[in-house]
């Protein structure tokens, strides 16, 4: 069946880079995504990538896409305090931008100052 | 979060207890998800909703039913609390063309005793 697999922990010093990776199952997923829960609160969009693409740059944000070995990583450039969360990646099943998604358990990201 | 609203925030139940979860989005979006989140786990699908009117079992059902009256509005009720349903529940829609992914609630941090 469909599933996505990370990582649980990462820790690194302010101002290094982050760099979360996934790998995810369904060759058929047109949208991947990661996103960002802070204590207490729900899950945010951080950002999302089409799979016709290998790479997006959003500011401090690089996704890279390797589709052939089904590989998604998230980087963090100048990994500030305020990163410190846990961040999900999800694959959308079923094709297109409207499939269910599933999510992987989630990378925990300690920023240590 | 903006567009999923939860309530209550914060719960406690004493076992055998029942309770109702409300969630309501501000969209008309049809496909509405509720889940929930514990250490290690991840998040697990307890139900969705792709329509008014219907819904499916995701991977955790058990002890929980939801109801979807209209398509604001997506219910999850526990009928007999145990203390295995502590957690904290997300509710979720997916979005439409470039509301794209799904906007989470903040949240219900259930406790049963």
């Amino acid at each position: 069946g469909e599933d996505v697999e990370q990582s649980l922990f990462l820790s690194v010093r302010e101002g290094d880079s982050s760099v979360i990776n996934c790998t995810y199952t369904d060759s058929s997923s047109t949208y991947l995504y990661w996103y960002k829960q802070e204590p207490g609160a729900g899950l945010q969009l951080l950002t999302y990538i089409f799979s016709n693409m290998d790479m997006k740059q959003d500011q401090r944000l690089t996704v890279l896409l390797n589709k052939k070995d089904k590989h998604l990583s998230l980087r963090i450039a100048d990994t500030q305090t305020g990163d410190s969360a846990i961040y999900f990646c999800a694959e959308s099943i079923g094709g297109g931008s409207q499939g269910n998604l599933i999510f992987g358990k989630g990378t925990k990201l300690s920023v240590k100052p | 979060n903006a567009g999923v609203t939860q309530t209550p925030k914060f719960q406690v139940l004493k076992t055998g207890q029942s309770m109702t979860l409300q969630c309501a989005q501000d969209m008309n979006h049809n496909s509405m998800y509720w889940y929930r989140q514990d250490p290690g786990m991840g998040l697990r699908l307890i139900y969705y909703s792709a329509s008014e009117g219907t819904t499916d079992k995701g991977e955790v059902p058990n002890g929980y039913n939801v109801s979807r009256l209209n398509k604001r509005e997506f219910s999850l009720r526990l009928e007999s609390a145990a203390p295995s349903q502590t957690s904290v529940y997300f509710c979720a829609r997916r979005g439409i063309g470039r509301d794209i992914g799904y906007t989470f609630g903040s949240g219900t941090r259930l406790t049963v005793v």
